[in-house]
């Protein structure tokens, strides 16, 4: 998974702090994502970007904002982190429009205590 | 919103013996992924199925695509440990943005 790198990949974090995810690939992908996974739920869309300079809520974006100033990075933050934010977060770019593969990084587990 | 249900949750089977895993859909998605997840990585994309009715054979694993394009199943042949792991369904939908089902753990004991 070289392709999709995300920092940090462990943190803990007191409820109200803040923090940011990022997310860098290297493939000139367009298209970028942030889920986060949960036990029993499966992988959820937090916010996703259609190419630079753009962004767009998924399924549960409250919470959460993203900036995509540029191609290769895809920045998720939480402005006041709560315990219903503790998750892994994956951030994922689209390898093949033909087939919409999406490419993942290893992912981020952020506790929130 | 669109629901894409796996069964079954778990799964623990001795190497050698069959398995099917099934993924149910309240829609239809334009085509559907199969992907498997080990612990600590993020998941890796085996197959996607595209058109009703389709089949996809990946060595020993098989792929179909219901005829309406809103279930699918993944048939393990003869399973090995190796294919310890998390595997789940996705729907794919606009803007290539995907509906995960909850994802299907299973276990091949040696």
């Amino acid at each position: 998974n070289a392709g999709v790198t995300q920092t940090p990949k462990f943190r803990v974090l007191k409820t109200g702090q803040s923090m940011t995810l990022l997310c860098a690939q290297d493939m000139n992908h367009e298209y970028m994502y942030w889920y986060r996974q949960d036990p029993g739920m499966g992988l959820r869309l937090i916010h996703y970007s259609v190419g630079e300079g753009t962004t767009a809520k998924g399924e549960v974006p409250d919470g959460y904002n993203v900036s995509r100033l540029k191609k290769q990075n895809f920045l998720l933050g939480l402005e006041s982190a709560a315990p219903s934010q503790t998750s892994v977060y994956f951030c994922a770019s689209i390898r093949s429009q033909t087939t919409g593969e999406l490419f993942f990084g290893e992912g981020s587990r952020l506790t929130v205590l | 919103t669109q629901l894409l249900e796996q069964s079954p949750q778990f799964l623990s089977i001795q190497e050698g013996e069959n398995l099917t895993v099934y993924c149910n859909s309240s829609s239809v998605f334009s085509s559907l992924q199969w992907y498997r997840q080990e612990p600590g990585e993020g998941p890796v994309l085996l197959v996607t199925v595209v058109t009703g009715g389709e089949v996809k054979k990946l060595k020993r694993l098989t792929f179909q695509f219901g005829d309406a394009r809103k279930d699918s199943s993944l048939h393990i042949t003869a399973a090995q440990p190796g294919d310890t792991g998390l595997y789940l369904c996705a729907g794919v939908g606009s803007n290539y943005k995907l509906t995960f089902g909850k994802g299907t753990l299973l276990t091949v004991n040696p």
